[in-house]
Formats: structure tokens, sequence, C-alpha cells
């Protein structure tokens, strides 16, 4: 059975940091591209970083690029978010998703239960 | 970048209804890269369908989609209680983009 668990959310200062992680199981994490999907209160779902499989290539939204990292250690089956700079407009929901194949194309076939960020002072 | 608009926004039905949800892109998708998703309060996302017609694992066979290169739909044969929530579509072609959602409520 494929699990997503997500770690790290909680209330953070606007311009300060913060790191989520994902402990995946259940598959074979190495094998498949990975992403982090977010949702803000009330709001629909964005797109915000993917990294492919063993080569790991990664990819941001517009709006993360220059603040956000995403990274991997397939020795620990673990996706990361490193978060920095964060805005109020960055407080969301944050899913762990995995791919549906190593690289593109690949949709989400499998997400997290989702940990809560908010960014207020 | 891929401009996906979702209608209706609301959709107000009752159980036993057939719902149709679209999806238009602004371009071609790139044939039939196009996931639908179904996500319930307080819940995260599913996957209900790829490659715009294919059912995950899982899934009723209530649930249909069909369309390509730009013009996608979500059929719900016959509407379970459980069957309303926001449905996503997003597709996984060139871009990650997700449409804006569909909400299916209970009228």
């Amino acid at each position: 059975e494929v699990q997503l668990l997500e770690s790290g959310g909680g209330l953070v200062q606007p311009g300060g940091s913060l790191r989520l992680s994902c402990a995946a199981s259940g598959f074979t994490f190495s094998s498949y591209a990975m992403s982090w999907v977010r949702q803000a209160p009330g709001k629909g779902l964005e797109w915000v970083s993917a990294i492919t499989d063993s080569s790991g290539d990664t990819y941001y939204a517009d709006s993360v690029k220059g603040r956000f990292a995403i990274s991997r250690d397939n020795s620990k089956n673990t996706l990361y978010l490193q978060m920095n700079r964060l805005r109020a407009d960055d407080t969301a929901v944050y899913y762990c998703t995995k791919g549906s194949s190593g690289g593109r194309p690949y949709y989400f076939d499998f997400w997290g239960q989702g940990t809560l960020v908010p960014v207020s002072s | 970048e891929i401009v996906l608009t979702q209608s209706p926004d609301t959709l107000s039905l009752s159980p036993g209804e057939r719902a149709t949800l679209s999806c238009r892109a602004s371009q071609s998708v790139g044939s039939t890269n196009l996931a639908w998703y179904q996500q319930k309060p307080g819940q995260a996302p599913r996957l209900l369908i790829y490659g715009a017609s294919n059912r995950a694992t899982g899934i009723p066979d209530r649930f249909s989609g069909s369309g390509s290169g730009s013009d996608f739909s979500l059929t719900i044969s016959r509407l379970e209680p459980e069957d309303f929530a926001v449905y996503y579509c997003q597709p996984y072609g060139s871009s990650r983009t997700f449409g804006q959602g569909t909400k299916v409520e209970i009228k």
C-alpha cells in the first residue's frame, strides 16, 4: 500500500523558513517523480514543485522559484521542500504527491494527507 | 502557459442524476494527457481518471472521462451521495496547472 506522510508544517512568520518532509512507503521511491501541490484555504489546487526520479531534475512554479527548493533522499525514501522567504500568500495545505512515472508526462496517482503551513505574524 | 477553464463552477444536482463536467484548455494538452481528481471536504484529492478516459484503481464505473486535444469532460452517470465533491482537471503533458474546479453539490 502506497503511503505518503508529510511532516514539518506549522506556523511561521513572514520572511521565515520551514522544511517539509514526506516519508514514502509501499513503492520503489527512487523510480518515480515526486511533487508538492498546495491548496490555500478555500481555494483550488496549485502545483508547486517537482523532482524526477533518480536524475533529480527539479521544476518550480513561478510563484516559488528562487525561494523554495525541492530535494529527495532515495536512500531514506523521503521527499523534502525547503521553503525560504515565506510570504502570507504561501499559507496553504501542502500535499506530497507521487508521480505515475519517473519523468514527464506523469499524473499524480497518490497523495498524502497534507500538512498545513500558516504564514502569519 | 496553458490556461484551463472548468465549467460550470457549481453543479447542483440530486442523487441519481447524471453529472457532466467540462474542462477546456487554451491550447492542446497533447493528445489525451489529462487527469481528473476528486476532493471531498477535509480530504486530500484522489485520482479518478488518467489518460482522459482511464479509471484509476478502485474508481467505480459510473465515472467516465472523454475528450482529446483541448476539450475534455467527466461524466458521473448516476450520482451517489459520496460523489458530491469538488472535481479538478489537470493536463500532465506539457503543463502541471490545475483547473479551478467544479463543485458538485446536492440540490
